[in-house]
């Protein structure tokens, strides 16, 4: 199985600041790893597939980059609706996993 | 508007056996590949299992690997997870997800349905 190694655990940055949460896989995978957001009772909801394609009307402050086993989710100038806990998922394998998450909480 | 609903969560023994169902709407079912993906209460988010179009292609991830069984009704517009054998470790919401066909991205997800497995 692929694991998905996401640090770090939590943040606490401000309003504007840029933040960046990294995925390392244990094996390369390409750029199939997708982004998630997750707001406390609720869904997650899609990001960013393909490691840098932004799904749908997700703000353009969010960014995703990397290949093979370093990925990295970037949000450049962080809102208060933007607390919540993202996970990253590779999908190279049908045997999906999920980073642990990466729990953000805006001062 | 495109939406999955679950339904057939329940408090359930260990041992026991319990049936979810995910009803689709807003999108024809047999056109996507669809997952089953839990998350245990304070915990992350765990892959259960993948279904492809023609229901022929099945993948499991080891925790539940010959004891849960995805399964299909497009005739229903809607996907299905038997669960036996439930353990105390099975406890938590389960969430169907659809496949965006991307990156197997999940774009569509449910609002999920609690499992509690306790005696």
């Amino acid at each position: 199985d692929i694991q998905m190694t996401q640090f770090p655990s939590s943040l606490s940055p401000s309003v504007g600041d840029r933040v960046t949460i990294t995925c390392r896989a244990s094996q390369s995978i390409s750029t199939y790893v997708n982004w998630y957001q997750q707001k406390p009772g609720k869904a997650p909801k899609i990001l960013i597939y393909a490691s840098s394609i932004l799904h749908g009307a997700v703000p353009s402050r969010f960014s995703g980059s990397g290949s093979g086993t370093e990925f990295t989710l970037t949000i450049s100038s962080l809102q208060p609706e933007d607390s919540a806990t993202y996970y990253c998922q590779q999908s190279y394998i049908t045997k999906y996993t999920f980073g642990q998450g990466t729990n953000l909480e805006i001062k | 508007e495109v939406a999955l609903v679950e339904s057939g969560g329940d408090l359930v023994q260990p041992g026991g056996s319990l049936s979810l169902s995910c009803e689709a709407s807003g999108f024809i079912l047999r056109n996507y590949e669809m997952n089953w993906v839990r998350q245990a209460p304070g915990r992350g988010l765990e892959w259960l299992s993948y279904i492809d179009r023609s229901g022929d292609n099945i993948h499991y991830g080891d925790s539940v690997q010959g004891r849960f069984t995805i399964s299909r009704d497009d005739a229903k517009n809607s996907l299905h997870l038997q669960m036996n054998s439930l353990r105390g470790d099975d406890t938590a919401v389960y969430y169907c997800a659809r496949d965006l066909g991307k990156s197997s991205a999940f774009d569509v997800w449910g609002q999920g349905t609690m499992v509690t497995v306790s005696s």
